[in-house]
């Protein structure tokens, strides 16, 4: 298993704003994972984030919105940039192989005003 | 495509009896199928997996849950539920084909457990 954290845990935003999320592991992993969880929704996979490469995004969500950096393997980055109240969710971290059992990070809550 | 359905988005228990949880999918090859829990303000954690293995899996915290082919359908169970049971409860699927497998997930369902 691994060790996921995420900073901020929370935050309250003003649209137009962008918000910058960090994810840290306390192993080397190949593959992270960004995902968004929309209250009531299930658990939507915004984008992989591989060591050395772009990220490859999903259908919905682009690169100017959620910019992503993967500088090593314990480490990744999401920004939600040019936020609106549509934005508000819970981001979260995990890591993987190959999306079968994955280890999630405890999530970012934000709430965008 | 694939398709997870959790019937039921809140379920209420008492302490103490039988804790069922609904899970149906679709999916055009033979599934991994997995149930995550979610405690309040935290990540998801991995209850358990099917892989193709046994059809009945033990996970932690006494949950298992049975892979049935025929019914398309993973149901999560655990004979007597403890107020530490209450949680948010996360189906998902993935089919074993391929090299992009991706997770499908269902809506969730709410567990509470009243004394």
């Amino acid at each position: 298993s691994a060790v996921i954290s995420q900073k901020p845990s929370r935050d309250i935003c003003q649209r137009g704003t962008s918000l910058t999320i960090q994810c840290q592991v306390d192993s080397q992993v190949t593959m992270m994972f960004w995902y968004r969880q929309q209250p009531g929704q299930s658990l939507t996979l915004i984008a992989t984030a591989n060591q050395g490469s772009e990220a490859t995004y999903e259908s919905g969500f682009v690169i100017d919105k959620f910019p992503i950096s993967r500088p090593n393997l314990t480490f990744s980055t999401l920004t939600v940039s040019n936020m609106s109240p549509e934005d508000s969710s819970i981001y979260l971290c995990s890591v993987g192989q190959a999306q079968e059992t994955q280890y999630f990070g405890p999530g970012t809550r934000l709430l965008v005003l | 495509a694939q398709s997870v359905t959790q019937l039921g988005s809140h379920v209420s228990v008492s302490e103490g009896a039988l804790v069922l949880l609904r899970c149906n999918y679709s999916s055009s090859v033979p599934p991994y199928l997995f149930w995550y829990v979610q405690y309040p303000n935290q990540g998801l954690q991995l209850l358990l997996k099917y892989t193709s293995a046994a059809t009945l899996v033990k996970g932690i915290n006494g949950f298992e849950a049975e892979f049935k082919k025929s019914e398309t359908s993973f149901h999560l169970t655990k004979p007597s539920a403890h107020m530490s049971d209450a949680a948010e409860y996360f189906c998902a699927v993935s089919d074993n084909a391929g090299n992009n497998r991706k997770l499908i997930w269902g809506l969730g369902t709410s567990l509470a457990v009243n004394p």
